[in-house]
């Protein structure tokens, strides 16, 4: 399995508090992705990293930021947690971004 | 209209089977194409990727992209209770993003 780790793996939170999820990775590639997934929409991806501070948004961005300060980190934070934030969240990698391996998932709820 | 489309089933089936799953994608420009296998609460799992069009074989399972139909084939032989998984196609774009199907779920019945 490739070495990528995901913190925490269940959260429970309350709308409108800040929600930070990790993603860490041993593999040293220099792509790293954060996913939704929701039944009916599959994989959407939020923002993606192509190197240490460099960031892009994905197609569902908006109430999300990430931050990449290391090359084995890559954040994700919900700057004021909705309902509709309840998600299933991935984290991936890639080293030349064509295969792609996923972490075990953050099952967030938002209450 | 989704740039890759792919039935969601579920698709059941006997044990010993040959499975087909397939998807239809719109961007002509897609080279890379990628087949994942999802377990229920895990992470996607990279099964094969195909460059441009044609065939590859790994084992029980054979990746075939015709480009000229823009249409993406996963075929499972001898299929087994634990191929019993989501499976994703995913195109790559010329921006190295994966265009994800929406899964077709396929239970293999013993």
């Amino acid at each position: 399995d490739a070495g990528i780790t995901q913190s925490p793996r269940h959260k429970v939170t309350e709308t409108g508090t800040p929600v930070t999820l990790r993603c860490h990775q041993t593999e040293n590639h220099r792509y790293m992705y954060w996913y939704r997934q929701d039944p009916g929409h599959g994989l959407r991806l939020i923002h993606y990293s192509y190197g240490v501070k460099d960031t892009d948004k994905g197609e569902v961005s908006d109430g999300y930021s990430v931050s990449r300060s290391k090359t084995e980190d890559f954040l994700l934070t919900l700057e004021s947690a909705t309902s509709s934030q309840t998600s299933v969240y991935f984290c991936a990698i890639s080293g030349h971004g064509t295969e792609a391996f996923f972490g075990q998932g953050t099952r967030l709820t938002v209450v | 209209q989704k740039e890759v489309e792919q039935d969601p089933g579920p698709l059941s089936v006997p044990e010993g089977a040959i499975v087909s799953l397939n998807c239809t994608y719109s961007n002509s420009a897609f080279q890379y194409f990628m087949w994942y296998r999802q377990y229920s609460r895990k992470g996607p799992e990279l099964l094969m990727y195909t460059y441009s069009s044609g065939n590859k074989e790994d084992g029980r399972f054979t990746a075939q992209v015709d480009k000229s139909s823009k249409y993406i084939s996963l075929f499972i032989r001898d299929s087994q209770p634990s191929d019993s998984a989501t499976y994703l196609c995913a195109p790559r774009d010329s921006n190295y993003q994966l265009i994800w199907g929406a899964g077709t779920k396929l239970i293999i019945k013993p």
